[in-house]
C-alpha cells in the first residue's frame, strides 16, 4: 500500500515552454502532497506544500507564478513549470501523506527535466 | 523555521562494519524524525523514523537514537552489506495534528559506500 506514482519520469522541454508533472496517490486519500526540488548531489528541497481544494502554500524563495500548483482532488496533484529555462533543469520529486494515518510522506519515482 | 544539520557528507565502510550518520536540529518543537535511504536517480524510502517521545528504536540491522535535550539523532547501521551504499537523509517535523499538513525539514544527505 501508500504508493505514490508521477508523470513524467523524464521530460525534454525547450526554454521559454510549460511542463505539467502530475503527482499521484494510488491506493490513499493525500489531503496534503509536497513538491521537492533536488539538484545533483544535492538534498531535496520543499518547494511547495499542496493542499486539496485550497492555495498552495509556497516555500521563501519559489516563485508562485512560475511553479503553478492544482491539487484538484484527493489523489492527483500537479506542478507546472511556466516558461521553463535551462537553470529549472532538475529531479522534481513529489510526496503524499495518507490523511489520519502515519505522519510518513511517501514519495513519488521523480520526474527528471531537462530544459534545452 | 527548522535547520536540520547532518554529518558527515560522506562515509566509507567496510562490509560487515557499522555506520554512523548524525543530526542536529535547531526547534525544539520538533518532534517526529524519519530517516530516508535514496539509490541513484530514484524516490527517497523511509527506512525508520522516531517520535520524541521515545529515545531508540531498532529494525534489524537499522536503529536510530534521539536526545532531545542535545536536540541530535543518530543513525545505526550494523553489519553493513553492499547495497547499503546510498544516500541518507535525516530529517524532522513539528507534528501538529492528523491534517498531514506539517512540512519536513531534511538534512544534506550522507552518501555511504561499502566496501566489499
Amino acid at each position: 500500500g501508500a504508493v505514490v506514482s508521477q508523470h513524467p519520469s523524464r521530460v525534454i522541454c525547450k526554454s521559454g515552454t510549460s511542463v505539467k508533472i502530475e503527482c499521484r496517490s494510488l491506493d490513499f486519500q493525500a489531503t496534503t502532497m509536497f513538491w521537492y526540488r533536488q539538484f545533483p548531489k544535492q538534498s531535496l528541497m520543499l518547494m511547495a506544500t499542496s493542499n486539496e481544494g485550497s492555495k498552495a502554500t509556497y516555500e521563501q524563495g519559489v516563485e508562485k507564478d512560475k511553479f503553478l500548483i492544482n491539487h484538484a482532488s484527493l489523489t492527483l496533484s500537479t506542478l507546472t513549470v511556466t516558461s521553463a529555462h535551462p537553470e529549472d533543469s532538475s529531479f522534481y520529486i513529489c510526496s503524499a501523506r495518507d490523511r489520519g494515518a502515519r505522519p510518513e510522506q511517501y514519495f513519488g519515482p521523480g520526474t527528471r527535466l531537462t530544459v534545452t | 523555521g527548522e535547520n536540520v544539520e547532518q554529518h558527515p557528507s560522506t562515509l566509507s565502510v567496510q562490509e560487515g562494519d557499522s555506520a554512523v550518520i548524525k543530526c542536529t536540529y535547531s526547534d525544539s518543537a520538533s518532534n517526529y524524525f524519519p530517516w530516508y535511504k535514496q539509490e541513484l536517480g530514484k524516490r527517497p524510502q523511509l527506512i525508520i523514523d522516531i517520535r520524541s517521545n521515545v529515545g531508540e528504536k531498532k529494525d534489524q540491522r537499522i536503529a536510530v537514537t534521539l536526545n532531545k535535550t542535545a536536540k541530535h539523532f543518530s543513525l545505526h547501521i550494523t553489519e553493513t552489506q553492499p547495497e547499503d551504499s546510498a544516500v541518507y537523509f535525516c530529517a524532522a517535523s513539528r507534528l501538529i495534528s492528523n491534517l498531514g499538513n506539517e512540512k519536513l525539514t531534511f538534512g544534506t544527505g550522507t552518501r555511504l559506500t561499502i566496501i566489499p
